[in-house]
């Protein structure tokens, strides 16, 4: 991947409220989609995980992403947010063939507003 | 199993000491890799490892920093001598090797040079 946009430094989103964290790659082969969580001083957690097959993709703590081939984006999504979802979210791809190179986005900061 | 681990969780050492960080991946991966996380420079890749061989190390800042790997179950990271700018989170990660990049992280240390 040449590389991967999180177009938003920081959300703000009420408390019960659905959210969406944007994500953009470009390369020009195919890729594995990745969004990783990190909560205060802890270290990176994954989230969820597009290999292939289905394009919507489930993870934990009820966090889906969908992956658009043709708009190159695996937006991360969540239909009601909770305070403890308060945490910086990183979205990352690596190249099929790569074998190992994982290309990071900036990250974005989801704050949880009571 | 434990998960990667890391330690020391916190390092504070004096600018011009030696410092190693170190990591136990979770066993069977046969890749490992050691991130650096700052507020100004977001997450980098300093080197990665597979087979406990070094694959690509030109994230490595300068030849201040070095790393090793003697076997398949431990890591380390040395800054000799370490300055302010060190200062930093380090994260170690291992992944299954598979050709896909998913990492898994440990807690991290972080290290502050005085």
């Amino acid at each position: 991947a040449q590389s991967v946009t999180q177009l938003d430094s920081q959300v703000p989103v009420f408390e019960e409220a659905p959210v969406e964290l944007r994500c953009n790659y470009s390369s020009s082969v195919s890729v594995y989609l990745f969004w990783y969580v990190q909560y205060p001083n802890q270290g990176l957690q994954l989230l969820l995980k597009y290999l292939s097959g289905s394009t919507l993709v489930k993870g934990i703590n009820g966090f889906e992403a969908e992956f658009n081939k043709s708009q190159t984006s695996f937006h991360l999504r969540k239909p009601s947010v909770h305070i403890s979802d308060t945490a910086e979210y990183f979205c990352a791809v690596s190249e099929r063939g790569s074998n190992y190179q994982l290309i990071w986005g900036a990250g974005t900061k989801l704050i949880i507003k009571p | 199993d434990a998960g990667v681990i890391q330690s020391p969780r916190h390092e504070v050492t004096e600018m011009g000491q030696e410092v190693t960080l170190r990591c136990k991946p979770i066993s069977g991966h046969n890749s490992l890799f050691w991130y650096r996380q700052t507020m100004m420079r977001g997450l980098e890749l300093l080197i990665y490892f597979n087979n406990n061989v070094p694959i690509d190390d030109s994230g490595m800042p300068e030849d201040r920093f070095s790393a090793k790997m003697p076997n398949a179950s431990f890591s380390t990271l040395k800054i000799q001598p370490s300055e302010p700018r060190d200062s930093a989170v380090y994260f170690c990660a291992s992944s299954p090797g598979q050709g896909i990049g998913e990492a898994f992280f440990g807690q991290g240390t972080r290290l502050t040079v005085v």
